[in-house]
């Protein structure tokens, strides 16, 4: 497995603004994705982190609102732009530590709040 | 797209008490996985398992692929089992989630 630790774990900020959120892995994995939790729901793919290119959006979410960055094989951010109330969810990050091995780990999570 | 159900979307057990949980898939799938998240909103891994059984503790999962369904066995439930089951299928790295089973344990 992996060991992901993501930044800030919470934040609450006013509508408007924006957050770029953090992942961090402490070894190089293959693939990273991003995850959004609403309250009381499952979780919904955002996109896939790619790295040194642009990331591969899911529908219903685009670049201009999430942008993505990842440049090298151990490090995302993900940032949620020109909030609303309706953005306050949970982000997660996850990975697949490498090739040809499914099983997919999760980071603890960003709780964010929008007012 | 995958469609993924999962049964009983809550779940009030003593402790002590089994428990079944169980996930139905539309489509033949690469990745099965079964997490449980904390009231803190941490996903622990518990199962990755695409096909077979596989024990951890007081927990079991089997996932027969050719039918395109997983269960979930609880032995011996304790209050810090309760949290949020999630079910999760994949294909080309992508997880789709069921919507999920809250269980509570009451002591």
């Amino acid at each position: 497995s992996a060991v992901i630790s993501q930044k800030p774990s919470r934040d609450i900020c006013q509508r408007g603004t924006s957050l770029t959120i953090q992942c961090q892995v402490d070894s190089q994995v293959t693939m990273m994705f991003w995850y959004r939790q609403q309250p009381g729901q499952s979780l919904t793919l955002i996109a896939t982190a790619n790295q040194g290119s642009e990331a591969t959006y899911e529908s219903g979410f685009v670049i201009d609102k999430f942008p993505i960055s990842r440049p090298n094989l151990t490090f995302s951010t993900l940032t949620v732009s020109n909030m609303s109330p309706e953005d306050s969810s949970i982000y997660l990050c996850s990975v697949l530590p490498r090739a040809g091995y499914n099983e997919q780990f999760f980071g603890p999570g960003t709780r964010l709040t929008v007012l | 797209g995958i469609q993924v159900e999962q049964s009983p979307p809550d779940l009030i057990l003593q402790e002590g008490a089994n428990s079944t949980l169980r996930c139905n898939f539309s489509d033949s799938v690469n990745n099965l996985q079964w997490f449980h998240q904390n009231p803190w909103g941490q996903l622990i891994n518990l199962f990755y398992i695409p096909s077979g059984t596989k024990q951890n503790g007081r927990l079991s999962a089997t996932t027969v692929a050719t039918e395109r369904y997983s269960l979930l066995y609880i032995s011996s439930s304790q209050t810090t089992d309760s949290g949020v089951y999630f079910c999760a299928v994949g294909k080309g790295g992508k997880l789709i989630f069921g919507q999920g089973t809250e269980l509570s344990v009451k002591p």
